[in-house]
């Protein structure tokens, strides 16, 4: 396993149409996050998941921003109907929950670049 | 006022230099306090970790967390070029919760 696996690496969509997005994690980590990360600015946090279940929505999330992790391991980010504004770079990471409740060391893959023109 | 407050920089030192990278927070339920380094247009890569206060040191690397002052630390003895990077300080009790990095450049 060499890390957060995510797909596609670069994605430019027109206002309107829906994107999908997809992160593999660490195979052990139990742990799944979605970040949003636009330029200058440091990632913020959209949803997690712990196993299978989504434990956390951020209020960023609107209703056009679905997330799953079906089984527990790979996780879907769906936007539907883009806007100019969900441009950014759209990133995963994947971590073990630690003791006591809270983050361990959380690993980030490379990200998918959205471009909504 | 925001949960992480970091200063954006540009800090650009010279070649060798010590670089110290700062934060502060406001959430006290914060436990775990992560440095990443980011390339442009890379993802955050995780370069130190810690749970509580005290230091972490890591080759040219340390950390330090004050968490009765709220305030964390990273340190950079030797600084090389390819230090060169975005350094986010972050921190977390269930999700993580980031500074908006700090833009380093060291100068050959």
């Amino acid at each position: 396993d060499t890390g957060v696996s995510q797909d596609p690496r670069h994605k430019i969509t027109k206002r309107g149409q829906n994107v999908t997005f997809r992160c593999d994690p660490i195979s052990e980590h139990n742990r799944l996050y979605w970040y949003r990360q636009t330029l200058g600015q440091g990632p913020e946090f959209l949803t997690y998941f712990q196993n299978e279940a989504q434990l956390e929505k951020s209020r960023l999330l609107s209703d056009r921003f679905s997330a799953e992790r079906p089984k527990g391991s790979f996780s879907t980010l769906e936007i539907q109907r883009t806007e100019q504004g969900d441009s950014a770079m759209y990133l995963c990471a994947s971590s073990l929950a630690a003791q006591p409740p809270g983050v361990g060391e959380a690993f980030f893959g490379q990200g998918t670049r959205l471009t909504v023109v | 006022q925001k949960e992480v407050e970091q200063d954006p920089g540009p800090l650009s030192v010279p070649e060798g230099a010590i670089v110290s990278l700062n934060c502060t927070y406001s959430n006290s339920a914060f436990q775990y306090f992560m440095w990443y380094r980011q390339y442009s247009r890379k993802g955050p890569e995780l370069l130190m970790y810690t749970y509580s206060s005290g230091n972490k040191e890591d080759g040219r690397f340390t950390a330090q967390v004050d968490k009765s002052s709220k305030y964390i630390s990273l340190f950079i003895r030797d600084s090389q070029p390819s230090d060169s990077a975005t350094y986010l300080c972050a921190m977390s009790e269930g999700q993580l919760t980031f500074g908006s990095g700090t833009q380093l450049t060291v100068l050959p």
